[in-house]
């Protein structure tokens, strides 16, 4: 078992860039999570999804599009990267809606 | 609004020292409370509480929930340069089971 795996580990953006951060799971979980950390700021929400087809905004969306592929796979899009967005990203997924949440290695992030 | 508010923020301690942290939460309807340790990498599960007054331990770390008090603590005794990191308290809540973090207590323990 891989548990949670992100890619890529590391990235450089400059601003109005895109990219996709990967993420797969293979424990069969419905719930899957995008987390941006920052500084003094802890774990912030940006898109969950509690089931394979849906999604939902978390506390700080903006600048963020996620798709749900399948049940395995949540992928988080940065359409147009701003310094802003200069984060550790956290990947995670659970089984529902009470049980311990399983993390990914995180991407690290900056945008120049 | 939902919160968990952890205390201390910070906190350094000698190594063998006891330390005791704390998880305080104001949420609608509470569905379960969880404990993590992040050194420089992602967080590591610890513990899950969902009935109070029941302890929860492994190792040389323990923690009960008060779902009366509404707050959990997270206790280490004979602590070890191996423990210093931040420890991160949440609580899911709601009919959404929408997971709530705190800021977390970061413990740097002293050879």
């Amino acid at each position: 078992n891989a548990g949670v795996t992100q890619t890529p580990k590391f990235q450089v953006l400059k601003t109005g860039q895109s990219m996709t951060l990967q993420c797969a799971q293979d424990m069969n979980h419905n719930s899957m999570y995008w987390y941006r950390q920052d500084p003094g700021m802890g774990l912030r929400l940006i898109y969950y999804s509690a089931s394979e087809g849906t999604t939902d905004k978390g506390e700080v969306p903006n600048g963020y599009n996620v798709s749900r592929l399948n049940k395995r796979e949540f992928s988080l899009r940065l359409e147009s990267a701003a310094p802003s967005q200069t984060s550790v990203y956290f990947c995670a997924s659970s089984e529902g809606g009470r049980d311990r949440v399983f993390f990914g290695p995180g991407t690290r992030l900056t945008v120049l | 609004e939902d919160k968990v508010v952890q205390s201390p923020l910070s906190l350094v301690v000698h190594e063998g020292d006891t330390v005791t942290l704390n998880c305080s939460y104001e949420v609608t309807n509470f569905r379960s409370l969880l404990w993590y340790k992040q050194e420089k990498k992602a967080p590591t599960f610890l513990f899950m509480l969902t009935s109070s007054g029941i302890e929860k331990k492994s190792g040389r770390l323990s923690s009960i929930l008060d779902k009366k008090e509404l707050f959990s603590i997270l206790n280490i005794t004979a602590t070890q340069t191996g423990d210093s990191a931040v420890y991160l308290c949440a609580v899911y809540a709601g009919n959404n089971r929408k997971l709530i973090w705190g800021l977390g207590t970061s413990l740097a323990v002293n050879p």
